[in-house]
């Protein structure tokens, strides 16, 4: 029954390699982010998507590439992995527009490049 | 520019001791706050959360916090601290002119706690 859930947990790869990591949520939300955790634990906001439409990118390389197939899922694809994309990313959910809902997170995906 | 701080990066509090943990915001408008608490190799747990009225809020965890809009501020606190308290906790904020999409969360940077036996 978790909420927000993320694949994988851990990620190992070399760089100049792609990967791809997944999130689901069944909270019925129908807006979901994308943040990234540094290596000094701050948070920032990467991506959001609201009913499948891309609303912020907050500039971040086009090597990141968001995708949301349906409401319950964001995607994040990331091409051409160099050693500072190495964090920790949460994908995040949050209640219907108009509520004052908080947004939820997944456990995380460590993406170590080497 | 919108930002949330924490002042303390780290502190250490004994086992059984109050804790405040501080957070000062800079918005327009009061922002919706938040305070999250993240375990080691854990994801964000909400701990409570401010949208407007009653300034002290109670939340999870035996944690509250005050908003005092005169200091543009959230602290968290807790009476009595436990050894599993121990934990990274942010502040964080949004504004509440945003919905959907264009709601995001910005984060402080984060105080590590450590609590002492």
């Amino acid at each position: 029954d978790t909420a927000v859930s993320q694949t994988p947990k851990y990620l190992v790869t070399q760089m100049g390699n792609d990967k791809s990591i997944k999130c689901e949520q069944n909270l019925g939300h129908d807006t979901m982010y994308w943040y990234k955790q540094d290596s000094k634990k701050f948070l920032k906001i990467m991506f959001s998507y609201n009913n499948k439409e891309l609303i912020i990118n907050e500039t971040v390389p086009n090597r990141f590439s968001p995708k949301s197939p349906d409401k319950a899922h964001l995607n994040l694809h990331i091409n051409s992995l160099e050693l500072g994309d190495s964090a920790v990313y949460f994908c995040a959910s949050r209640a219907p527009s108009g509520s004052l809902g908080e947004q939820f997170f997944g456990p995380g995906t460590r993406l170590t490049v080497l | 520019a919108q930002s949330v701080t924490q002042p303390d990066i780290h502190i250490t509090v004994s086992e059984g001791a109050s804790l405040e943990l501080r957070c000062n915001y800079s918005y327009g408008a009061t922002p919706y706050l938040f305070w999250y608490v993240q375990s080691p190799g854990q994801g964000l747990q909400l701990l409570l959360k401010y949208f407007s009225g009653d300034t002290l809020v109670q939340g999870i965890k035996g944690f509250e916090a005050e908003f005092k809009r005169s200091q543009s501020s959230f602290n968290l606190r807790k009476p009595s601290v436990h050894w599993s308290d121990a934990a990274e906790y942010f502040c964080a904020a949004t504004n509440p002119m945003f919905s959907g999409g264009y709601n995001k969360l910005i984060f402080g940077a984060g105080t590590r706690l450590a609590v002492h036996p």
